[in-house]
């Protein structure tokens, strides 16, 4: 299995602030990387697929990069909306797997 | 725009089979480059994908669970469902229908159901 991990495991910001999470992959995986967001009691909502690519309907603020091992997931200018966990998962083999979670909190 | 929607027991019996249903509406389940699935999430832990099917009846299933997973589809009434046998208190989690796309290059969970609450206890 692809083991995911993702850091950190969670992080205080303020509204305003450019917030970064990592995402590493234990072997390479191309750009097969998506990233969802969950709030609490909510399902996750998928963010970026194939590394860099911006879901529909997701806003701006947010974009990802990275390829190989090692990923990103930006937040440009963190809104009061944004406060959640986040999650990497690889879709290069299976069994499809998912990071740890970061926890944004303010 | 497709939605998914689980149902069945919120409660089931260690030993005994958990049993759950996930509704497809305003879409169709047999179209298109998608794989039907199921994931789950232990309460306050991470997500766990469990497998997927395609709406040809082509299954995988994650290897940690492959011995107790079953994933069925009935296209007659849009639907596909889980079965995980001899349940024990390490099966309590949030389960979680999906659809996963998988077309050149991209591939993600692009849409959830809401999820339900599966509790194993006597």
């Amino acid at each position: 299995d692809i083991q995911m991990t993702q850091s950190p495991s969670s992080l205080s910001a303020s509204v305003g602030d450019r917030v970064i999470i990592t995402c590493r992959a234990s072997q390479t995986i191309s750009t097969y990387l998506n990233w969802y967001q969950q709030k609490p009691g909510k399902a996750p909502k998928l963010l970026i697929y194939a590394a860099s690519s911006l879901q529909s309907g997701v806003p701006s603020r947010f974009s990802g990069s990275g390829s190989g091992t090692d990923f990103t997931l930006t937040i440009s200018s963190l809104q009061p909306e944004d406060f959640a966990t986040y999650y990497c998962q690889q879709s290069y083999s299976s069994p499809r797997t998912f990071g740890q979670g970061t926890k944004v909190e303010i | 725009q497709v939605q998914l929607q689980e149902s069945g027991p919120g409660l089931v019996k260690p030993s005994q089979t958990l049993s759950l249903t996930c509704t497809v509406s305003s879409g169709s389940i047999s179209s298109g480059p998608y794989y039907w699935s199921w994931m789950r999430q232990h309460p306050g832990k991470g997500l766990e994908w469990i497998g997927y099917i395609h709406y040809t009846g082509s299954t995988y299933y994650n290897p940690s669970l492959k011995s107790r997973v079953s994933i069925s589809v009935d296209t007659s009434k849009n639907q596909f469902s889980l079965k995980l046998s001899s349940v024990t208190a390490a099966d309590t989690a949030m389960y979680y229908c999906a659809r996963f796309y998988n077309r050149n290059d991209e591939s993600a969970f692009d849409i959830w159901g809401q999820g339900t609450m599966v509790t194993v206890s006597s």
